[in-house]
């Protein structure tokens, strides 16, 4: 079956660190895969997105490439800020763009 | 624009009671959604549907129902709420096609008593 695996968390941080959340997956045929992302009381949003493989998603200074070989889509940052706390989750959405899958989420801290 | 709208965003039920959270999307989508979010376990998928009339069941349906009437809304019920049900609930609803991103509500924290 379709499965999303991510690292464990918290992830502690200082502001203007470097970030990497990993993420594998394991889906039949290619599947698209995503980030969300959960600030605190809201519901989940969009961060970005990667439709094929080595295709690189990125938004507000994350990115993440779709990596066929690795089952893969680490998201990174360059340089975190304190705004960027929240819960990350990887997804996937299987070949037949029914169900869309997700991590268990990590958890980002960052301290000024 | 509402995008999709959840309620009650808070409620308490005592075990064995029964009631419906509430879902509506404005997007005219044809997916809907419903997960439960508990700690360490990340999102788990209730039930979905793909459009009006077609509904399925997802990794954890049991002690829940769904029904589809129109595209908007996609109800979910508790017919007998138990303790195991206590979590924060979250529907979603998005397009067709692999490139579509799917827009979820605020969430609906139950606690079952």
């Amino acid at each position: 079956g379709n499965s999303v695996t991510q690292m464990e968390g918290p992830v502690t941080l200082s502001e203007e660190a470097f970030l990497t959340i990993n993420c594998t997956y394991t889906a039949t045929g290619y599947p698209s895969l995503f980030w969300y992302v959960q600030y605190p009381g809201e519901g989940l949003q969009l961060l970005l997105k990667a439709t094929k493989a080595d295709d690189k998603g990125s938004n507000k200074g994350f990115e993440a490439t779709y990596r066929k070989e690795t089952t893969s889509f680490h998201l990174e940052k360059g340089s975190v800020q304190v705004s960027d706390s929240a819960v990350y989750f990887c997804a996937l959405l299987n070949t037949g763009f029914q169900k869309l899958v997700f991590g268990t989420g990590t958890r980002l801290l960052v301290s000024p | 624009n509402a995008g999709v709208t959840q309620t009650p965003k808070f409620q308490v039920l005592k075990t064995g009671q029964s009631m419906t959270l509430q879902c509506a999307q404005d997007m005219n989508h044809e997916y809907m959604s419903w997960y439960r979010q508990d700690p360490g376990m990340g999102l788990r998928l209730i039930h979905y549907s793909v459009g009006a009339g077609i509904t399925d069941q997802g990794e954890v349906p049991n002690g829940y129902n769904v029904s589809r009437s129109t595209t908007e809304d996609f109800p979910l019920r508790l017919l007998s709420a138990a303790p195991s049900q206590t979590s924060v609930y979250f529907c979603a609803s998005r397009g067709q096609g692999k490139n579509t991103e799917a827009f979820f509500g605020q969430g609906t924290r139950l606690t079952v008593v």
